[in-house]
């Protein structure tokens, strides 16, 4: 059974640095893309970016490039989000998933809030 | 930048047929794969339509996609409404091998 698998909700403030993860099980890690989605408060989905555990090439929206890393360790087939200096307005529920064609398997959300 | 254009939401009855509709706002929207997801609250999103019109297994025949090139859109149709059908829908395609979401439509089922 294909699972991906979130870690859990963070309460950070404003500048401080995160990294969530997403744990993939059931099929090889390797051989398909995965994205993260962000969905802030009320709000629709929208798409960040995707990287390929194989070889770690990695894409992103322009909207958030220069603005998250994306990043994996295939060694134990987990996928990262990660921020450098977070804002109020990252506050949001990100979702990863796995791409075939389109996105197929999703985690379970993780929800950051960002908050002085 | 390419754009996907969802009604903001729409209604029907128990029983009935919806359409929900995604219109590219350029280029041929079957150039690339439209896939839809259903969002109920409080939960992470599931596929129920990739590659424009294949059903996960799982997803019931109820549910159906379609491409239509002359109008640059895409539909998702849901057959036989019933009250679990509730949801935010969001079709999803690519630009340049990124992806785009259109801006979901609120399915109420009365």
């Amino acid at each position: 059974e294909v699972q991906l698998v979130q870690s859990g909700a963070e309460v950070k403030k404003p500048g401080e640095s995160l990294k969530i993860s997403c744990k993939g099980s059931g099929y090889s890690f390797t051989s398909y893309w995965i994205g993260w989605v962000r969905q802030m408060p009320g709000k629709g989905l929208e798409w960040m970016g995707i990287i390929y555990p194989g070889d770690s090439d990695t894409r992103y929206s322009p909207s958030f490039q220069g603005q998250v890393t994306i990043s994996a360790d295939k060694s134990i087939s987990t996928a990262y989000l990660q921020w450098s200096s977070l804002k109020a307005s990252d506050t949001a529920m990100y979702y990863c998933a796995r791409q075939k064609t389109g996105f197929d398997y999703w985690g379970q959300g993780t929800l950051v809030t960002v908050s002085s | 930048n390419f754009m996907l254009t969802q009604p903001h939401s729409v209604s029907e009855s128990p029983g009935k047929t919806v359409t929900i509709s995604c219109t590219g706002s350029s280029g041929s929207i079957a150039s690339n794969y439209v896939q839809w997801y259903q969002q109920r609250p409080g939960s992470a999103p599931t596929t129920v339509i990739y590659e424009d019109n294949q059903r996960p297994s799982g997803v019931p025949d109820r549910f159906s996609g379609s491409i239509d090139s002359s109008s640059n859109s895409a539909s998702l149709t849901i057959s036989g409404l019933k009250t679990e059908d509730e949801a935010d829908y969001y079709c999803q395609s690519y630009d340049s091998s990124r992806g785009v979401f259109g801006g979901g439509t609120k399915l109420t089922v009365l």
